[in-house]
């Protein structure tokens, strides 16, 4: 079946520092994908939707200056973390769909810890 | 506006017990999917069934069965004789409309723990 990478499964790292997280779709062309975040004992929040060749769309509320995203192609999108904080510390998962009417395929997610 | 509603934040049961997790949705769409996801302590979200606002056909799958209601907007979540290895967090979610992107909207999530 479609399976989706994200790398790396887990980030430490100094407050202040950049992060980049990588989401790749396997085994299909991803034309879209999203990127997730979730707090401790809390719900999955979109954060925003990225679409190969152009801007991400970012949901209301979520820095776009703050949360970087690429999606140079088919098969993979990137969220940079810049200037990460102890308040960026969050669970990010990313996802992944050949169209609109077709199914998602989440990655393993990303543990990200700023000290 | 699209909500998924999940009531229930923690169930705690006892091996071999059946448990249904409830699920409430909003949307003026007529065209929509509904999802239930687990997710364990690992982390990673497990799919574990889509179901489109046409087809209104209850699911069995082994031990999980679903309950779709159109009439009361419910989507509810049935596992029959426990496990322990059922233990996580489980979501229900919403994708709306045709013109939609694609991107889900997920309930807060219920808590399943399965004691022995």
């Amino acid at each position: 079946g479609a399976v989706v990478s994200q790398h790396p499964s887990r980030v430490i790292c100094k407050s202040g520092t950049s992060v980049k997280i990588e989401c790749r779709s396997l085994d299909f062309q991803a034309t879209t994908m999203f990127w997730y975040r979730q707090f401790p004992k809390q719900s999955l929040m979109l954060m925003a939707t990225s679409n190969e060749g152009s801007k991400a769309t970012y949901e209301q509320g979520v820095e776009k200056d703050k949360f970087l995203i690429n999606h140079a192609s088919l098969t993979l999108s990137t969220l940079t973390v810049t200037s990460a904080h102890p308040e960026d510390s969050s669970f990010y998962i990313c996802s992944a769909t050949s169209g609109s009417n077709q199914p998602q395929h989440f990655g393993d997610g990303t543990r990200l810890s700023i000290l | 506006a699209q909500k998924v509603t999940q009531a229930q934040t923690e169930i705690s049961v006892v091996e071999k017990e059946d448990v249904t997790l409830d699920c409430v949705y909003e949307t003026r769409d007529t065209t929509y999917y509904l999802f239930w996801y687990k997710q364990p302590p690992s982390g990673e979200l497990v799919f574990l069934i889509r179901r489109n606002s046409f087809d209104e056909q209850n699911e069995i799958s082994g031990r999980y069965s679903w309950n779709f209601q159109k009439s009361t907007s419910s989507f509810n979540f049935t596992i029959t004789a426990s496990q322990v290895v059922d233990s996580a967090v489980y979501f229900c979610a919403l994708r709306w409309g045709s013109s939609n992107t694609g991107k889900l909207i997920f309930g807060q999530g219920t808590t399943l723990q399965v004691k022995p």
